[in-house]
């Protein structure tokens, strides 16, 4: 199984600041990543999908970039409605796994 | 708009059986592949199983292999997931997803219905 590494776990950020969270696979992947937004008590909502393809409706100011196995998800200016847990996805191949998540607290 | 609700979950003993739906509307269920993931409590999303656009390519979890069941009833826009000899491990949240037409990623998820298992 590939395995997806979050770091870090838990990130403290005031309104404002430039926020990166990176997801590491433990093999290729090619781009075939995505990164999800989950609120708490709320369904996961898609953000980015093939590494830095920006899903319909998501705000600019989240971007993802990737270096061979090594994926960023970045929050130029991070926002109130921020505030939250963030996963990654490989979907590469069967079984799909997720990173175990980055949560994004205000400082 | 698209929508999937899930509903079945609930409280069960070890051993028991479970059967979890989704009902989805918004779209051409028929042309999409749908999935669930699940959540146990307090820690982070894990997949459970997909299944194909006319049910016949179904993929699973090593840990839900020859226990839990995914269906579909294009008839009637519907998801399935049995689950049998349920563990406590099973314990989550278990949301159904519709994947990307394209890709293997959730474009869509539901609000999730609440499995426990426990004596």
């Amino acid at each position: 199984d590939i395995q997806m590494t979050q770091s870090p776990s838990t990130l403290s950020a005031s309104v404002g600041d430039r926020v990166t969270i990176t997801c590491r696979a433990s093999q290729s992947i090619d781009s075939w990543l995505a990164w999800y937004q989950q609120i708490p008590e709320k369904a996961p909502k898609l953000l980015i999908y093939k590494a830095s393809s920006l899903e319909g409706g998501v705000p600019s100011r989240f971007s993802g970039s990737e270096s061979g196995t090594e994926f960023t998800l970045t929050i130029s200016s991070l926002q109130p409605d921020d505030f939250a847990t963030y996963y990654c996805q490989q979907y590469y191949t069967y079984p799909l796994t997720f990173g175990g998540g980055t949560k994004v607290e205000i400082k | 708009e698209v929508q999937v609700v899930e509903s079945g979950g609930g409280l069960v003993q070890p051993g028991e059986s479970l059967r979890l739906s989704c009902a989805a509307s918004g779209f051409t269920f028929s042309d999409y592949w749908m999935g669930w993931v699940r959540q146990a409590p307090g820690r982070g999303l894990e997949w459970v199983a997909n299944i194909n656009q006319d049910g016949s390519e179904k993929h699973y979890v090593d840990s839900v292999k020859g226990r839990f069941t995914i269906s579909s009833d294009n008839a009637k826009n519907s998801l399935y997931l049995q689950m049998n000899s349920l563990r406590v491990e099973d314990t989550a949240v278990y949301y159904c997803a519709r994947r990307s037409q394209l890709y293997k990623f959730f474009d869509y998820w539901g609000q999730g219905t609440l499995v426990t298992v426990s004596s």
